[in-house]
């Protein structure tokens, strides 16, 4: 029962560079999202989705893509890493109706851009 | 839009005392309340959670938070506090539809012997 899972769990960037947070879940959950959780400022969500093929933007959009083609599969893309992208990304998961159901993390990728 | 405030950052406590950890929340519309938990290198994990009916409500690990209106609060307690409590706590809020969920900035306890 992985529930869900975030890769890698460490990495780190120079400003410039490319990647993508990997997070799959197992659970067959409709609603996936991607929180980035900074001291002192809580977690603040950066996309989600509803389901595979509709993507959403939260509260801290900027700088990074996402794309839902799969109901298992959520990665997150930085296309130019910026050293304010320094972060512990945290993916979740829930049922559609995630009021009644809480939202699952996985254990988090510390990123570090240099 | 919705915003929560919980006004203590850290909060130490000796094993086997009270505490009550503070949450206010901000919204135009009805919410639901949750509280979550996230021990060290972790992800979060739910407490509990308010949607209606009673306003106490009762979560795991001995935990119980009561939820009220005209105050617009969502305190956390515990009667009786463990080292393995120690952890940071996050209070949380969403709309009826459930899908955005806002963070407050997280209360850490720290549990002393």
């Amino acid at each position: 029962n992985a529930g869900v899972t975030q890769t890698p769990k460490f990495q780190v960037l120079k400003t410039g560079q490319s990647m993508t947070l990997q997070c799959a879940q197992d659970m067959n959950h409709e609603y996936m999202s991607w929180y980035r959780q900074d001291p002192g400022m809580g977690l603040r969500l950066i996309h989600y989705s509803v389901g595979a093929g509709i993507t959403d933007q939260g509260e801290v959009p900027n700088g990074y893509n996402v794309s839902r083609s799969t109901t298992e599969d959520f990665p997150l893309r930085l296309l130019s890493a910026a050293p304010s992208q320094t972060s512990v990304y945290f993916c979740a998961s829930s049922a559609a109706d995630s009021y009644n159901s809480p939202l699952h993390f996985g254990n988090g990728t510390r990123l570090t851009v240099t | 839009a919705q915003s929560v405030t919980q006004l203590d950052s850290q909060v130490p406590v000796f094993e086997e005392a009270p505490v009550e950890l503070r949450c206010n929340y901000s919204s135009s519309v009805s919410v639901y309340l949750f509280w979550y938990v996230q021990y060290p290198n972790q992800g979060l994990q739910l407490l509990l959670k308010y949607l209606s009916g009673s306003t106490l409500v009762k979560g795991i690990n001995g935990f119980e938070a009561e939820f009220n209106k005209s105050q617009t609060s969502f305190h956390l307690r515990k009667p009786s506090v463990h080292i393995s409590d120690t952890a940071e706590y996050f209070c949380a809020v969403t709309d009826l539809y459930g899908q955005n969920f806002v963070f407050g900035p997280g209360t850490r306890l720290s549990v002393l012997p």
